[in-house]
């Protein structure tokens, strides 16, 4: 079945600092994998697509089907990151979507 | 555009009754998926509407159903409810001859007493 894994629930960095959250996923195929980004107060809304190969907002991900990983990653954290992060799964055009159980981001200035 | 709307806000309800929550999608889109989000977990698919019919299910059982509307409105409905069923209950709408990125509303409360 598949699945996906978010290890960390609290990541805290400082202002500056390199940020990076953790995904894995199980699927045997070719998934497609996003971030979904929630700020406070906010609803759910998609951040970024492997497919796009985009940066947004300083984030970037890459998928890597070896480890099954798709890892989002920022270079330098700033205070409007702190929200919570959620890894997403999607295959075969279904557009079902199987969320990890997310990772809270707090930078601290 | 006020994106996807959701009603109601919050709802309070007792063990055995039954809910019925509603959900407006963005214009243009005639997709409409629904998602369970219990207290720190992430979003669970319960299933998606399109062209009126459910066209996908996840691992929920039958309690819950839905029905979408001639204008891509949709409901949910949670029969014969449970302690388990209180989450936040969210509404995603798309468009999947557009683009396959789905707009989330801001959310139904359910408590279960």
């Amino acid at each position: 079945a598949q699945r996906v894994t978010q290890p960390e629930k609290l990541l805290s960095v400082f202002k500056g600092a390199p940020v990076e959250l953790k995904c894995n996923y199980s699927y045997s195929g070719s998934p497609e994998l996003f971030w979904y980004v929630q700020y406070s107060r906010q609803r759910l809304q998609l951040l970024l697509r492997h497919i796009s190969r985009e940066s947004i907002k300083g984030f970037t991900a890459d998928l890597n089907k070896g480890e099954t990983s798709f890892h989002l990653k920022k270079p330098f954290a700033q205070e409007e990151d702190s929200a919570m992060y959620y890894c997403a799964l999607s295959w075969d055009n279904t557009d079902k979507l199987i969320f990890g159980t997310g990772t809270r981001l707090q930078v601290f200035p | 555009d006020a994106g996807v709307t959701q009603s109601p806000t919050h709802l309070i309800k007792t063990r055995g009754q039954q809910v019925t929550l509603r959900c407006s999608p963005k214009s243009g889109h005639d997709t409409v998926s629904w998602y369970q989000q219990a207290l720190g977990q992430g979003p669970q698919f319960i299933f998606q509407y399109y062209e009126e019919e459910e066209r996908q299910r996840g691992n929920f059982p039958d309690r819950f159903s839905g029905h979408q509307f001639p204008n891509y409105s949709s409901e949910l409905n949670v029969n014969a409810l449970l302690l388990g069923d209180s989450a936040l209950y969210l509404c995603a709408s798309s468009s999947p001859s557009v683009t396959d990125e789905q707009f989330f509303g801001p959310g139904t409360r359910l408590t279960v007493l």
